[in-house]
């Protein structure tokens, strides 16, 4: 089956600009997951779905960052205006269902680099 | 709340030798625990994952990972390493009820020298 598909694999923008980033789940997986991952560290949950309803966006900045889910398919990821430590990567993941032990499957990740 | 520290932030065996990567953890409810690998410029896999079944996990490439509550540990080991396993790998912990998500550590990046 196809993986989690994510682009663009690479952005480069100047701070306070605008930036949005797509995700496609393995089709059928109900929950999908927008992790940031800053250089050097574990990825960090910014939101979760579950279909298209927020489960929990408790680590995003509301204040620049937002996300949809229309459909409860395919996910974009926006940042507006962007910040240098906005710089990361930013991984997709989805699962079959929401619990825990439901596996998350990663997509490659879009690597933002903000100058 | 839960964390996971991983102690090291870069381990170097060399090829056929003993991998260990740490990681220790804390919860305030029943933990899950999980170990994914990240090859360079890929998403993470699933390695194996602890759900209070077994407390000795085996997963995939012949990983294996024991869980000691009393120590609150959860390291991942393979007898013998590969130059194959040359990667990052994080930790992870969630709560083993509800939408529990996944706290990951900072990982230990694996060197394997020939």
């Amino acid at each position: 089956e196809a993986g989690v598909a994510q682009s663009p694999r690479y952005k480069i923008i100047e701070k306070r600009q605008s930036v949005a980033f797509w995700c496609n789940p393995i089709s059928g997986h109900a929950t999908l997951y927008w992790y940031q991952q800053i250089l050097g560290q574990g990825p960090k949950l910014l939101i979760q779905f579950q279909n298209n309803g927020v489960v929990d966006d408790s680590q995003l900045p509301k204040d620049r960052f937002s996300a949809e889910r229309l459909k409860g398919v395919d996910s974009t990821l926006k940042i507006q205006p962007a910040k240098l430590e906005d710089s990361a990567v930013y991984l997709c993941a989805s699962s079959l269902e929401s619990g825990s032990l439901s596996e998350q499957f990663f997509g490659p990740g879009t690597r933002l680099t903000v100058l | 709340a839960q964390s996971v520290t991983q102690l090291g932030s870069h381990v170097s065996v060399s090829e056929g030798a003993l991998v260990l990567l740490r990681c220790n953890y804390s919860s305030s409810v029943p933990p899950y625990l999980f170990w994914y690998v990240q090859y360079p410029n890929q998403g993470l896999q699933l390695l194996l994952k602890y759900t209070s079944a077994a407390t000795l996990v085996k997963g995939i490439n012949g990983f294996e990972a024991e869980f000691k509550k009393s120590e609150t540990s959860f390291h991942l080991t393979k007898p013998s390493a590969h130059m194959s396993d040359a990667a990052e790998y994080f930790c992870a912990v969630s709560g083993n009820t509800g939408f529990q998500k996944l706290v990951f550590g900072t990982g230990t990046r694996l060197l394997v020298s020939p």
